[in-house]
């Protein structure tokens, strides 16, 4: 099966710590992301990257930092600097002729 | 900047035609799209559009795009109660990425 995989599907964490969500996918395309959402909200770019080695910060980049060592991971790490972590985490691909893109099943982070 | 708006909420009787509505401010989008996101899981591509069609059609999705005033819509035929989601627009930028709008919430009532 393709597709996009996120795990976990819930995270809880202390405050201050940080953590790393993982995002895999095998549909073999270059550009990866991740977005943020909060309740009632739309979806906001946390960072994205077109090619593996390479990332650019979104519109919320400040406490997250993300890697792109291979082409299928795209993990994100939630630092102790970001003040409002809690929220709903979701990673999306692109790489079809439309460049649409496809999503993860999210992760739930609640940090207590 | 560019910017997305949609209409918060939409309430139809199962059975009925619903259309959800969205504005848009980038003129240079190439593609537009229409996303589906149900209860705690991830947005689903139910249909995109090119943005030198005016329509597309889906089964029971119509899509209809007015270039001029930039306004984009779905219109859902025979709407069921699985229907019932949050429904995001979408559009293509030059660098690659999606503006997304807040979000419809569609509620179909039995």
């Amino acid at each position: 099966d393709g597709g996009i995989t996120q795990s976990p599907k819930y995270l809880f964490r202390k405050e201050g710590q940080n953590v790393t969500l993982s995002c895999e996918q095998n549909l073999n395309h270059d550009a990866m992301y991740w977005y943020r959402q909060d309740p009632g909200q739309g979806l906001r770019l946390i960072y994205y990257s077109q090619i593996v080695n390479d990332f650019q910060k979104g519109d919320i980049a400040e406490g997250y930092s993300v890697s792109r060592e291979k082409k299928e991971s795209f993990p994100l790490t939630v630092t102790s600097a970001q003040k409002n972590p809690t929220a709903f985490y979701l990673c999306a691909s692109s790489g079809g002729l439309a460049n649409e893109q496809f999503f993860g099943p999210g992760t739930r982070l609640t940090v207590l | 900047g560019e910017d997305v708006e949609q209409s918060l909420f939409l309430s139809v009787r199962e059975g009925d035609s619903s259309v959800i509505n969205c504005t848009y401010t980038d003129s240079s989008s190439t593609y537009l799209y229409w996303y589906k996101q149900e209860p705690g899981a991830g947005l689903q591509l139910l249909t995109y559009i090119f943005s030198n069609m005016d329509m597309k059609q889906d089964q029971r999705l119509t899509v209809l795009l007015n270039k001029k005033d930039k306004h984009l819509s779905l219109r859902i035929a025979d709407t069921q109660t699985g229907d019932s989601a949050i429904y995001f627009c979408a559009e293509s930028i030059y660098t690659g990425k999606l503006i997304f709008g807040q979000g419809t919430t569609l509620q179909v009532k039995p």
